[in-house]
């Protein structure tokens, strides 16, 4: 069964760092997200992706975000100058256009702790 | 603010005995999905509603999305310790938009 699958699956990181995290999507599918869920609270939309440009952000992905999709298969999220607010879980996920329906297929996570 | 209101946050009951869970908006949907998520794991989805008044079921849960498609419950019939984890609805204004989480609902089935 096609998933989403995301890397590294734990990432530890100092303040001011840079990181970047990978995912790679369902292959037929066209749109994609980043979520992140700070432990013990609910899963937040960061960012939606479609044909090679940023559709939606919410005030989270603020100027320190970003995503790229450098090939015909990555899509990653980068965070320039991380903060330890920014420990979280960072999900990303994949959805089919063209069905009329949003079905997002999440990934297992990546798990950030900034130190 | 986009709200989904998910009740209640926590459920304990006994192995055998039915519950429901809600979830509520004062928005309009075309869609409305349910996960379920494990602990340190991504949601996993269940399912996916779109009509107003629909009714789905898989195995012993079945969900409902609102005539107005403003809220939705799942209910599961005869509980099994293996339905312990956290519920999410989620839902979508549109169909290649953003999907909104509510805050879940973490059951717990007691053997």
């Amino acid at each position: 069964e096609p998933e989403v699958t995301q890397t590294p699956s734990h990432q530890v990181t100092q303040m001011g760092q840079e990181v970047i995290l990978r995912c790679v999507p369902i292959s037929n599918h066209l749109y994609f997200y980043w979520y992140r869920q700070i432990l013990g609270q609910k899963v937040e939309f960061l960012v939606s992706f479609y044909n090679n440009e940023i559709s939606e952000k919410s005030e989270i992905f603020d100027d320190q975000f970003s995503v790229e999709r450098p090939d015909g298969s990555n899509f990653t999220l980068k965070i320039r100058s991380t903060k330890l607010e920014d420990s979280a879980m960072y999900f990303c996920a994949s959805s089919a256009l063209g069905t009329g329906v949003t079905e997002a297929f999440f990934g297992q996570g990546t798990r950030l702790t900034v130190v | 603010t986009q709200l989904l209101e998910q009740s209640p946050q926590f459920l304990s009951i006994q192995e055998g005995e039915n519950l429901t869970v809600y979830c509520n908006s004062s928005s309009v949907f075309s869609s409305l999905q349910w996960y379920r998520q494990e602990p340190g794991e991504g949601p996993v989805l269940l399912v996916t509603v779109v009509t107003g008044g629909e009714v789905k079921k898989l195995k012993r849960l079945t969900f409902q999305f609102g005539d107005a498609r403003k809220d939705s419950s799942l209910h599961i019939t005869a509980a099994q310790p293996g339905d312990t984890g956290l519920y999410l609805c989620a839902g979508a204004y549109s169909s290649a938009s953003k999907i909104i989480f509510g805050s879940g609902t973490r059951l717990s089935i007691r053997p």
